[in-house]
């Protein structure tokens, strides 16, 4: 099973930039969320969606986009990349039972 | 939501039992305890969750005192390989979901 499949793995841009993170699940799970994680500090909740066309914020959502139009797929967009979303971003599904499955990151440079 | 403290980080001798402490005084009563690990720089890894009674699966057992305000959770025979962060949340029941938020987690280090 693939499970959560995150591209790219790695991205370098520029101040200004802008770029899509993909995310994508095969377990038909409803809700998906992004998340960013900081050197040494805990993951911070971004966006998240509890079905197709359903999405929130969460504690960080300033300067991310989201949307759902399958079930399968969860896109976040940067529209203006700054140095502060320099981070890594961890996209997860999670199954009725309520557990979390995450994908194996994107590593994110803004330059 | 909830939020849970854990201590920053703690030992452990490789053999041994570890047991992380997590408090959740503010939990609401239709609210699951979530531990989850993250290995190095991998996205975090399920463990156990578990809402009044105790659970117990293959890597782990959770213990939820009887007031819900704490849990533990016992590794019970720690390798080298268990050395993460481990997280404990807390996260709507099944049917409502919200946000499930991650605090900073603790550092176990298992050492031979």
């Amino acid at each position: 099973n693939a499970g959560v499949t995150q591209t790219p793995k790695f991205q370098v841009l520029k101040t200004g930039q802008s770029m899509t993170l993909q995310c994508a699940q095969d377990m038909n799970h409803e809700y998906m969320s992004w998340y960013r994680q900081d050197p040494g500090m805990g993951l911070r909740l971004i966006h998240y969606s509890v079905g197709a066309g359903i999405t929130d914020q969460g504690e960080v959502p300033n300067g991310y986009n989201v949307s759902r139009s399958t079930t399968e797929d969860f896109p976040l967009r940067l529209l203006s990349a700054a140095p502060s979303q320099t981070s890594v971003y961890f996209c997860a599904s999670r199954q009725n039972t309520g557990e979390l499955f995450f994908g194996e990151g994107s590593r994110l440079t803004v330059l | 939501d909830a939020k849970t403290t854990q201590p920053t980080s703690m030992d452990c001798a490789e053999g041994r039992a570890a047991n992380l402490p997590c408090n959740h005084s503010t939990i609401s009563g239709n609210e699951y305890v979530y531990w989850y690990r993250q290995i190095h720089s991998q996205g975090p890894q399920y463990i156990i969750h578990g809402l009044k009674n105790n659970e117990t699966n293959e890597m782990a057992s959770l213990i939820i005192t009887e007031d819900r305000k704490s849990s533990t959770l016992i590794l019970p025979h720690a390798t080298l390989r268990d050395t993460a962060v481990y997280y404990c949340i807390v996260g709507p029941a099944r049917r409502s979901w919200g946000k499930l938020q991650f605090g900073a987690g603790t550092q176990v280090v298992v050492t031979p």
